[in-house]
């Protein structure tokens, strides 16, 4: 089946520590993106990649980072620098040859205490 | 800057009534829109996608409207069942080269009693 997996599905961490989200997708698509979702806010962009080896800030890059070097992945980084990092941070890969519909991950739910 | 509003914020309806979600953008240049589901803790489920072209679309028991000039999308759920309670998203890309931002509003929360 064709889809994105995003691992792991829980996470847990002290502050301080740097922590790496893992998102896969066997889409084929070209474009990814990783969203944070707060309780009563619309999705807000970290990052975005449209093509392996590139990448742009979104919304609220900082204290965060990401990697592309390889169409499937597309993992994010969550620093130390990054003030309120508990959230449900989700993947996303989308469809530009035929329709541009976006596709999301499971979603991960990171914790730092 | 699009702004993209859903209301209300949460609905409650007894099981078997047909009702209406709505969607409201602020900007109408718009490529497409998509609705989606999301259950709690989780990913969100695509459902409809609009192209600026299209006036409706439909799958099952949702129907989606889109009206560009007037900034409004509306999902109507036919029937609604317990199953359909969810979190409902709308999301409007602004146009189709390079990178666009997508818009999401904040949902509407729907229950629906048995």
């Amino acid at each position: 089946d064709g889809g994105i997996t995003q691992s792991p599905k829980y996470l847990f961490r002290k502050e301080g520590q740097n922590v790496t989200l893992s998102c896969e997708q066997n889409l084929n698509h070209d474009a990814m993106y990783w969203y944070r979702q707060d309780p009563g806010q619309g999705l807000r962009l970290i990052y975005y990649s449209q093509i392996v080896n590139d990448f742009q800030k979104g919304d609220i890059a900082e204290g965060y980072s990401v990697s592309r070097e390889k169409k499937e992945s597309f993992p994010l980084t969550v620093t130390s620098a990054q003030k309120n990092p508990t959230a449900f941070y989700l993947c996303a890969s989308r469809d530009r040859v035929s329709s541009y519909e976006q596709y999301f991950g499971p979603g991960t739910r990171l914790t730092v205490t | 800057k699009q702004e993209v509003t859903q209301i209300p914020a949460a609905l409650s309806v007894p099981e078997g009534e047909n009702l209406v979600l709505n969607c409201s953008f602020t900007d109408s240049a718009i490529y497409n829109l998509q609705w989606f589901r999301q259950d709690p803790g989780k990913g969100l489920t695509s459902l409809l996608l609009i192209q600026s072209s299209q006036r409706e679309q439909t799958s099952g028991r949702l129907n989606a409207s889109l009206d560009k000039s007037s900034g409004r999308s509306t999902l109507y759920i036919a029937a609604s069942q317990p199953g359909d309670s969810a979190t409902y998203l709308c999301a409007v890309r602004p146009s189709a080269g390079g990178y666009q931002k997508v818009t999401f509003g904040t949902g509407t929360k729907l229950q629906v009693i048995p």
